[in-house]
């Protein structure tokens, strides 16, 4: 079955450093992958999509890498703030164009003054 | 303010009472779906609804039902909710824009089944 995995453990990093989230996949070749940020007791907040043709997509602050020969998705956020600490969910689309979803559990961030 | 709207947002019952949790978005989506959230499991899929009257199940459908019978609302109904359907649900909704296909969430609605 599908199935993705994310770092479990949190991760915490000093400001203004770069801070790299990974997702795993197995088992699937999805025709995107999507990246979310989740704040405690709040609902899911869409960051950024990348395309099984896209190597590296940018926006302002992050940049996500999409690798499908390693089945694997890093996302970046440069020059980190304390207001970037969040959970970071990845999401795969299981079947294209149906709009069936795979999240992973997500991976937490704290960014330290 | 384009949103999505989740009622009741915290809900405690008993196991067999049947209840509804709803869900609303004002933007014209045409694709809406629900999602329970538990530790250690992540986000996980229990319905999706492509369009009104087109619904199918996603990864966790057992105990569950929806309807679409309009575009803008999309129910969850536990027939007779149980202690292991204690979770916080998310409904989401997205015009299927190809450029992200964005995915817009409500603010969840904690159920406890005791």
């Amino acid at each position: 079955s599908q199935k993705i995995e994310q770092n479990s453990e949190a991760l915490n990093i000093q400001e203004g450093k770069t801070a790299t989230l990974t997702c795993n996949y197995t088992n699937y070749s999805p025709a995107y992958l999507q990246w979310y940020r989740q704040d405690p007791g709040r609902g899911p907040v869409f960051l950024l999509l990348i395309r099984e043709n896209e190597k590296e997509k940018r926006k302002e602050r992050l940049k996500v890498t999409f690798d499908t020969t390693l089945k694997q998705s890093l996302f970046h956020i440069t020059a980190s703030q304390p207001a970037d600490s969040a959970t970071y969910l990845c999401a795969l689309d299981l079947t294209s164009g149906t709009y069936k979803y795979i999240f992973g559990t997500g991976t937490r961030l704290k960014v330290l003054a | 303010e384009a949103q999505v709207t989740q009622n009741p947002r915290y809900l405690i019952t008993v196991t067999g009472k049947k209840l509804t949790v709803t869900c609303s978005q004002n933007m014209n989506h045409e694709y809406m779906s629900w999602y329970r959230q538990d530790p250690g499991l992540g986000l996980r899929q229990i319905y999706y609804s492509m369009n009104v009257e087109v619904t199918d199940k996603g990864d966790v459908p057992e105990g569950y039902k929806v309807s679409r019978k309009e575009k803008r609302n999309f129910p969850l109904i536990l027939e007779s909710p149980s202690p292991n359907q204690t979770s916080l649900y998310f409904c989401a909704s997205s015009s299927g824009d190809a450029s992200s296909y964005e995915q817009y969430f409500g603010p969840g609605t904690r159920l406890t089944v005791t």
